[in-house]
């Protein structure tokens, strides 16, 4: 089985650019999650979704936004661009419905903002 | 909401010694206490997990105790190799709610040879 796959590995950006990042989940897992990955900060939760549903949302502002299409697949986009925004972007797909236990992660894509 | 506490933020080791990485969390409901390794470069990949229900699991030379009262969990690796070094993290999901994981900062583990 083909792991979650991230496009693409890298970016470099301007200030008040936007970015689509796409992820493809593992093939039968329906929930994917995103993460913001930055230095000494750990694991900071985005967004998930769940069958084209955004389910929950972590408290990020309103320029990340994201969606999932009906192949399960997701995109997170984010607009005007700051600083602040380069970090690594993760997302993780999950084969259970409702509790996310086990996450699979793909290699993530890295955003630097100039 | 959930706040994961990780301590240390950076432990150095020499080849063969025992490493250990603490977690405390804050919700008493929470029930499911994962732990992710993350290689330079690479994606963060679950080495281990534990319920609310045990107190100890082990894999190999690798190890996690929960302890639901103190509402902390540990990491245990013993006999360690320079290929276990990495960043690990722990996790902590919520019993019901959003049933999304809270992740701890991070340990960044150097394993000397």
């Amino acid at each position: 089985k083909a792991g979650v796959t991230q496009t693409p590995r890298y970016l470099i950006k301007t200030r008040g650019q936007q970015v689509t990042l796409s992820c493809s989940p593992i093939s039968g897992h329906r929930s994917v999650s995103w993460y913001q990955q930055t230095p000494g900060q750990g694991l900071q939760f985005l967004f998930e979704y769940f069958s084209e549903t955004q389910r929950n949302k972590g408290n990020f502002p309103g320029r990340f936004s994201g969606r999932q299409f009906s192949n399960s697949r997701s995109e997170m986009n984010v607009s005007t661009l700051e600083l602040g925004d380069s970090a690594l972007y993760l997302c993780a797909s999950s084969a259970d419905r409702a509790t996310n236990e086990k996450l699979f992660f793909g290699s993530g894509t890295q955003l630097s903002v100039l | 909401g959930e706040n994961v506490e990780q301590h240390p933020s950076t432990l150095s080791v020499q080849e063969g010694d025992s490493a250990v990485i603490k977690c405390t969390y804050s919700d008493s409901a929470s029930n499911y206490f994962p732990w992710y390794k993350q290689e330079l470069g690479k994606r963060p990949q679950l080495i281990i997990d534990i319920r609310s229900n045990v107190g100890e699991k082990k894999d190999q030379r690798i190890a996690v105790t929960l302890n639901k009262t103190a509402k902390h969990f540990s990491l245990h690796i013993t006999e360690t190799q320079p290929e276990d070094s990495a960043v690990y993290f722990c996790a902590v999901r919520p019993l019901g709610g959003s049933y999304i994981p809270t992740f701890g900062r991070g340990t960044s583990l150097i394993v000397h040879p």
